[in-house]
């Protein structure tokens, strides 16, 4: 069974920085790309960003609102997933998903639950 | 950035109900057009992708058609399970970009 589990989340303030965690289990991870996705309160969902495997020189893409500030990483010997998050905005508070790509059709298929990152001072 | 604009954004209906979402696109997208559902406090979960492949364990009573920057979800008789909000998304160019979502509540 795919399972991924965030984790990470918490109270930051406007400036600070924060990162986040995403176990994966029930599949093997090197072998696909990752995204990060989030949807602040109330709000629809917004794509955040995506690794490529080792296969592709674990190479990323960016949202351009996040683009400088966050860095998405991870490490297949852990079967973990990152997501570096610098000089947060009031506007990054959000309910922060990872989620697998296939490896076929490159669209996200299994989704997390979630943690959830506040930036207020 | 690709834009994806649902219609309606929400939309009453009964059990038993035919519902169709519609998703359009600002660009072709080809036929790289998903569709996830969302409940309350939940992680959105896939439903179809492809445009039109149904997710592995995902009633057939859920269908999408479309193709370009056109595209409809429809659900052929809701059930009470299916009250929810249904994002469609692109995946052919990045950034990958989300409709607004359409929120299904019970008439």
């Amino acid at each position: 069974e795919v399972q991924l589990v965030e984790s990470g989340g918490g109270l930051v303030q406007p400036g600070g920085s924060l990162r986040l965690s995403c176990a994966a289990s029930g599949f093997t991870f090197s072998d696909h790309y990752m995204d990060w996705v989030r949807q602040a309160p109330g709000k629809g969902l917004e794509w955040v960003g995506r690794t490529r495997n080792k296969a592709n020189s674990y190479t990323t893409e960016y949202a351009a609102s996040v683009q400088g500030r966050f860095t998405i990483s991870r490490d297949d010997s852990k079967n973990s997933l990152y997501l570096q998050m610098n000089s947060l905005k009031t506007e990054d508070t959000a309910m922060y998903y990872c989620a697998r790509i296939t490896t076929t059709h490159k669209r996200a298929d299994y989704w997390g639950q979630g943690t959830l990152v506040t930036v207020s001072s | 950035d690709i834009q994806m604009t649902q219609s309606p954004s929400s939309l009453s209906a009964s059990v038993g109900d035919r519902v169709t979402i519609t998703c359009r696109a600002s660009q072709d997208v080809s036929n790289y057009l998903a569709w996830v559902q969302q409940k309350p406090g939940k992680a959105p979960k896939s439903l179809i992708y492809g445009t039109s492949r149904l997710q592995s364990g995902v009633p057939s009573r859920f269908s999408g058609t479309g193709s370009g920057t056109e595209f409809t979800l429809t659900i052929s008789s809701l059930q009470p399970e299916d009250f929810a909000i249904y994002f469609c998304h692109q995946y052919n160019t990045y950034p990958v970009t989300f409709g607004g979502g359409t929120k299904i509540e019970i008439k």
